[in-house]
């Protein structure tokens, strides 16, 4: 939606390399949550985020909250990060979901 | 590790019946929720619901109800259904209202 706008809306990658995805917000977000819908439709959740930045392996991922933004860096894409990768800021007491950015990664 | 289950995970009828979903969590959350996730992958928040409070969208036509026997169930009914409401359902649990969620695999259905 308009108040989570996600970049880019789509992405191809070669495998091995590596990218970032970007989440900006219209609302005083307060924490952030990363999911990875895979092919099957499985919603993944990937982080959770109060501002700072987080790591899980090939994967980091920043809140800034002051600047209104997320990012969701990925090292060494692999064929199994291909799916659509949604953001969702919570503002109090409501979560709102971006409009997804789909990654395919190429061999 | 799947802990928040749904069935079915796919159902087709027709315009005007109705139908209802399951959604069961075995994560000991508070709060449950559902969400309609359109054929552009747009996710939109339905309903959230603890054991003390019933959240709404508004925007959710009055067909749609949710129907809870305790906090580890969250049911979906859908009293007469409509094409519009083909779709993918997506339920989802937290520990406590904005805490991380867990999903579901989701239920597709599908309106003739």
């Amino acid at each position: 939606g308009d108040k989570v706008k996600q970049s880019p809306s789509a992405l191809s990658l070669q495998e091995g390399t590596n990218s970032a995805l970007r989440c900006n917000f219209s609302i005083a977000a307060t924490t952030v949550q990363w999911f990875l819908q895979n092919p099957r439709g499985s919603l993944i959740n990937l982080f959770y985020l109060v501002p700072g930045t987080k790591e899980n392996g090939r994967l980091k991922s920043t809140f800034n909250s002051k600047e209104s933004y997320s990012t969701l860096h990925i090292r060494d894409a692999q064929l199994e990060d291909s799916g659509t990768y949604f953001c969702a800021a919570e503002a109090p007491g409501k979560l709102t979901f971006g409009d997804g950015t789909v990654l395919t990664v190429k061999p | 590790e799947t802990a928040v289950f749904q069935t079915p995970n796919y159902h087709v009828t027709q315009v005007g019946n109705e139908v209802s979903f399951n959604c069961k969590q075995t994560l000991g959350h508070d709060t449950m929720y559902w969400y309609k996730q359109d054929s552009k992958k747009l996710l939109k928040i339905m309903f959230s619901y603890n054991n003390k409070q019933l959240i709404v969208n508004e925007t959710v036509p009055r067909r749609f109800s949710p129907q809870s026997s305790d906090k580890a169930h969250l049911n979906l009914r859908i009293k007469s259904v409509e094409p519009e409401d083909s779709a993918v359902y997506l339920c989802a649990s937290s520990l406590f209202s904005a805490e991380t969620l867990y999903f579901g695999s989701g239920t597709r259905l599908t309106v003739l």
